[in-house]
């Protein structure tokens, strides 16, 4: 089956550095999800890429979508110690085969932020 | 409020007593979907439903049972519970499937002994 793989497990950055985590699938993707769960929280929607090579970003958060639509990138600039949290890409199949509404997450990226 | 909400919030039980984990939500979605949450292993999903009457496994769905008996509702069922289904269950929920936006609850820990 499908697998979504993200690295790195955990990121440890001090405030005003940069964070990057990436995500990757096994199979070609339809889109790419990326969310954000605070500590005792629950996965917040951040943004999603449909397009081949798509680019988007949200003040400091940038991310990028590969051009075979297997990969992806969140990068941070300046981290704050609001960004503090577990960063979640999420990516269904291209459409086709049985599996209809499966959707899988990668295992996560952890980001402390010390002051 | 549009809101995907979860009852209990936390529940401590002992192995083999039935539980269930209602998840409930307001904005007329069609899709709704099951995860657990373990250290090092990310989300998971257990069990989706593209609509009513309509129920498919995910990559976990040994020892769950769901159903989805109205638009709004899609308990997760427990019937036999073992430790190894100690973890945090999330609901989702979105307006157009996998493709689109996950709305996920608040969460719930379960803790079997």
């Amino acid at each position: 089956g499908q697998q979504v793989m993200q690295i790195p497990q955990y990121q440890h950055v001090q405030e005003g550095e940069d964070f990057t985590t990436y995500c990757n699938s096994s199979t070609t993707l339809s889109n790419i999800q990326w969310y954000k769960q605070r500590p005792g929280g629950h996965p917040v929607f951040l943004i999603q890429l449909v397009k081949s090579g798509e680019v988007k970003k949200q003040k400091r958060l940038t991310f990028q979508f590969g051009e075979a639509k297997k990969n992806s990138s969140l990068h941070i600039t300046a981290t704050q110690t609001t960004d503090v949290g577990t960063y979640f890409c999420a990516g269904p199949p291209r459409a086709g085969g049985t599996s209809y509404g499966k959707l899988t997450f990668g295992q996560g990226t952890i980001l402390t932020v010390h002051p | 409020e549009a809101q995907v909400t979860q009852n209990p919030r936390y529940l401590i039980t002992v192995t083999g007593k039935k539980l269930t984990v209602t998840c409930s939500q307001n904005m007329n979605h069609e899709y709704m979907s099951w995860y657990r949450q373990d250290p090092g292993l990310g989300l998971r999903q257990i069990y989706y439903s593209m609509n009513v009457e309509v129920t498919d496994k995910g990559d976990v769905p040994e020892g769950y049972k769901v159903s989805r008996k109205e638009k709004r509702n899609f308990p997760l069922i427990l019937e036999s519970p073992s430790p190894n289904q100690t973890s945090l269950y999330f609901c989702a929920s979105s307006t157009s499937g996998r493709a689109s936006e996950q709305f996920f609850g608040p969460g719930t820990r379960l803790t079997v002994l």
